[in-house]
């Protein structure tokens, strides 16, 4: 079962950014948050994880709470190809318990003209 | 490119047909992974192979059969499949166990059986 829950879907102006949130209440501490996005009909893409610091890449920031149980994925300036659907997912980076990738429903985020 | 190739992009097939799905990745990695998502569903983990042994079975029929002959292909054999197995069929990579930027994705198989 997906570890996280995110809302079932967001609408953005274009340019605006965009916060998607993630709630991961029962977090371990050697498990990272992961973003992934899925365009329509494609397979997902990587966008970036964290543990505990924030994080930014030219794709988007990550921000997480001090007590790990939340955390945001910022697009700063959505585009229309922005659009698709947003996983957050949490696994341990260094998996030696055949912990696999679990993807729950997501977000769809709409990027409006 | 993702570095992840899967092929056919596309595939058609009639119940009684046997046909088979491939996937290659050149990133070094040495787990792969295939998964089903059908219509408006989550991703579904179907198959894992570390180090080109099956680790993992989700329940799957088996009418779909895996094969990893070296960690850089994945098949999928299907035979007698039915239409309710239509869905998009993708394959990932990673390496283990120090799998930093997590799993990358090929572009799928849509399936269709008809």
């Amino acid at each position: 079962d997906a570890k996280t829950t995110q809302p079932t879907s967001m609408d953005c102006a274009e340019g605006r950014a965009a916060n998607l949130p993630c709630n991961h209440s029962t977090i371990s501490g050697n498990e990272y948050v992961y973003w992934y996005r899925q365009i329509h009909s494609q397979g997902p893409q990587y966008i970036i994880h964290g543990l505990k610091n924030n994080e930014t890449n030219e794709m988007a920031s990550l921000i997480i709470t001090e007590d790990r149980k939340s955390s945001t994925l910022i697009l700063p300036h959505a585009t229309l190809r922005d659009t698709a659907v947003y996983y957050c997912i949490v696994r341990p980076t260094t998996n030696n318990y055949g912990q696999n990738f679990v993807f729950g429903p997501g977000t769809r985020l709409s990027v409006l003209p | 490119e993702t570095g992840v190739t899967q092929t056919p992009r596309h595939l058609v097939m009639g119940m009684t047909n046997k046909k088979s799905l491939k996937c290659e990745q050149h990133l070094g990695h040495n787990a792969m992974y295939w998964y089903k998502q059908s219509a408006k569903k989550p991703l579904e983990l179907m198959f894992v192979y570390n180090f080109k042994e099956q680790t993992e079975n989700n329940s799957v029929p088996s009418r779909f059969s895996p094969e990893c002959p070296n960690s850089s292909h994945l098949f999928l054999h299907l035979h007698t499949l039915q239409p309710e197995d239509s869905a998009l069929y993708l394959c990932a990579s990673s390496k283990e166990p120090q799998a930093n930027y997590g799993y990358t994705f090929g572009s799928g198989t849509r399936l269709t059986v008809v």
